[in-house]
C-alpha cells in the first residue's frame, strides 16, 4: 500500500518566516509533486520532480523553492512567508502506471 | 481559458438516482484522464482513470472519454449520501504532471 506522508497536518507561521514542507514517499516513486489547493482555484501545481537533485517549474513556482536530496523526500520551502501563501499544500508521487497518490495535505496558515 | 473545466455545481441528486459529472479540456495532447474524489478537509483519492475512447466501469462507477470533443464524465450509478464529496477531473500530456479541474461538488440527499 502506497504512503505518501507529509511533515505537518497544520502549521501556523508569521509573515517573513522561512517555511519548509517536507513529504516522504515509501514507494520508490521518481515522480514528485508538490500543490496548493484554495477554494475556486482547484489545485495548482508549485514543482515537481522527476529524480534525485532535479527540479522543474510548475504552473505557480514563485516564492517556492524545492529541495530532492534523496528519492523518496521532496521538499517545499517557503522563503519568506507571505498571507497569500495561506493554503492547502499537497504533495503526490506517481508510479509507473501514471496512478498518482497524494499526502494528507499540510493545512498552512500565515499570519 | 482553464485548461480543465468543471462545473462547480453543487450538484444535487436524490439517493439512488445516477450521478453525472462532466469535464472538458483543451489541450489535444492529452493522453490520460483521471477522476479524483476529495472528501472535505481530506486529500484527493483516485476512482478511475481512462486512456482510450469510449466507456471504462468500475463497480458503480462509469467514466466515458470522448477526445475529438474532449470531454470526460463520470457516471455514479446508485448515489449513496457517502459520495457527497468534490470530484476532480485531472488529464495528463506527456510526462508532464495532472492538470486538475476545480472540482464539483456533488450532493447526494437522503
Amino acid at each position: 500500500d502506497v504512503k505518501v506522508t507529509q511533515s505537518s497536518r497544520y502549521l501556523v507561521k508569521r509573515t517573513g518566516e522561512k517555511v519548509f514542507l517536507e513529504c516522504v514517499q515509501d514507494m520508490d516513486h521518481e515522480n514528485m509533486f508538490w500543490y496548493r489547493q484554495d477554494p475556486g482555484l482547484g489545485l495548482r501545481l508549485i514543482y515537481f520532480s522527476y529524480d534525485v537533485k532535479m527540479k522543474e517549474k510548475g504552473d505557480i513556482p514563485e516564492g517556492y523553492s524545492v529541495s530532492r536530496e534523496k528519492k523518496e523526500r521532496f521538499s517545499l520551502i517557503l522563503e519568506s512567508a507571505s498571507t497569500n501563501q495561506t493554503s492547502m499544500y499537497l504533495c503526490a508521487s506517481i508510479n509507473g502506471e501514471d496512478t498518482q497518490y497524494f499526502g494528507p495535505g499540510t493545512r498552512l496558515t500565515v499570519l | 481559458q482553464k485548461e480543465v473545466e468543471q462545473n462547480s455545481g453543487p450538484l444535487s441528486v436524490p439517493e439512488g438516482a445516477i450521478a453525472s459529472l462532466n469535464c472538458t479540456y483543451s489541450d489535444r495532447g492529452s493522453q490520460s484522464f483521471f477522476w479524483y474524489r476529495q472528501y472535505s478537509g481530506k486529500s484527493p483519492e483516485l476512482i478511475m482513470f481512462i486512456y482510450s475512447n469510449g466507456d471504462k466501469e468500475d463497480g458503480r462507477f462509469t467514466a466515458q472519454l470522448n477526445k475529438a470533443s474532449q470531454y470526460v464524465s463520470l457516471l455514479i450509478r446508485d448515489s449513496q449520501p457517502s459520495d457527497s464529496a468534490t470530484y476532480l477531473c485531472a488529464v495528463k500530456a506527456g510526462r508532464r504532471a495532472l492538470t486538475f479541474g476545480s472540482g464539483t461538488r456533488l450532493q447526494v440527499q437522503p
